[in-house]
C-alpha cells in the first residue's frame, strides 16, 4: 500500500548530540512537511518542501534544519538536540492540486537524555 | 493566518451521534477547513474537509455556517473506537504549493460504552 513511513518509530539522543529523522513516501507527492508534537498539545508546523523550495516557518528555531534529496525522501536534522526538543515528530505528504489533503506518517518519538 | 478554537473535551454515548465544534472566526474567503483525528501516539489521520458547503462522506459530515465562521463535525454513530482527539485546522497560505495546515487545540472525545 502506498503510505508515509516514519523511520526509527522511537529515537533516544544524548543532549548535544546531532540527530538525524528521516520520512520516506511511496504516493509521489511533491509536497513534504515536518511538524513537532510536544505531549498533550497539537502538531506544530516547523516547515515544508514544495517540490524542492524548502518554506521554513518564521518560529522555527535554527537548531532544525531539512533535506530533500528526491521527491521520496525527506531528512529532519536536530544540530544540538536540548531536551525541549524532546516530542513527536510528524512527516506528512501532500499532492498539490488534488484535494489537498494530508497523509501523515506515524510519527518519531524523540527523547533527549 | 486564521486560527481555531475547539473545545478541550467532550463525552459521547456510544451509539449516539457526537457533534464537536469549532470556532474559526478569522478566517477567509479562500481558506478551506479540515478535519484530522489522532488515537494516542498514532499520526493524524483525514476526516473530511469543505469551504462552504455541507460535506459528507462515509467517516462523517461537516456542517459550515452561513458566514463560515464556524463549523461542526458530526460522527452520525459514535464507536469505542471514535475515541481520539479531533483537531479543526485551517489550510492557510497564498499559492497551493506553500499550504499551510494550522492546527487548532483539539478535542478529546471520549465515547463512553
Amino acid at each position: 500500500d502506498a503510505m508515509v513511513i516514519q523511520n526509527p518509530r522511537y529515537q533516544v539522543t544524548q543532549f548535544g548530540k546531532p540527530v538525524t529523522l528521516s520520512c520516506s513516501q511511496t504516493l509521489n507527492h511533491n509536497v513534504m512537511y515536518w511538524y513537532q508534537q510536544k505531549s498533550s498539545q497539537a502538531p506544530k508546523l516547523l516547515f515544508h518542501y514544495y517540490d524542492k523550495d524548502f518554506n521554513n516557518e518564521a518560529d522555527t528555531p535554527d537548531n532544525f534544519q531539512s533535506r530533500r534529496p528526491n521527491t521520496s525522501f525527506c531528512f529532519l536534522d536536530i544540530r544540538s538536540p536540548g531536551l525541549g526538543d524532546a516530542a513527536m515528530y510528524l512527516c506528512a505528504t501532500r499532492r498539490q492540486g488534488s484535494t489537498d489533503t494530508q497523509y501523515f506518517g506515524p510519527g518519531t518519538r524523540l527523547t533527549v537524555l | 493566518d486564521a486560527k481555531t478554537t475547539q473545545p478541550t473535551s467532550m463525552d459521547c454515548a456510544e451509539g449516539r451521534a457526537a457533534n464537536l465544534p469549532c470556532n474559526h472566526s478569522t478566517i477567509s474567503g479562500n481558506e478551506y477547513v479540515y478535519w484530522y483525528r489522532q488515537i494516542h501516539s498514532q499520526g493524524p489521520q483525514y476526516i473530511i474537509h469543505g469551504l462552504k458547503n455541507n460535506e459528507t462522506n462515509e467517516m462523517a459530515s461537516l456542517i459550515i455556517t452561513e458566514d463560515r465562521k464556524s463549523s461542526t463535525l458530526i460522527l452520525p454513530h459514535a464507536t469505542l473506537r471514535d475515541t481520539a482527539v479531533y483537531y479543526c485546522i485551517v489550510r492557510a497560505g497564498g499559492t497551493s504549493g506553500t499550504y499551510k495546515y494550522i492546527f487548532g487545540t483539539g478535542t478529546r472525545l471520549k465515547v463512553l460504552a
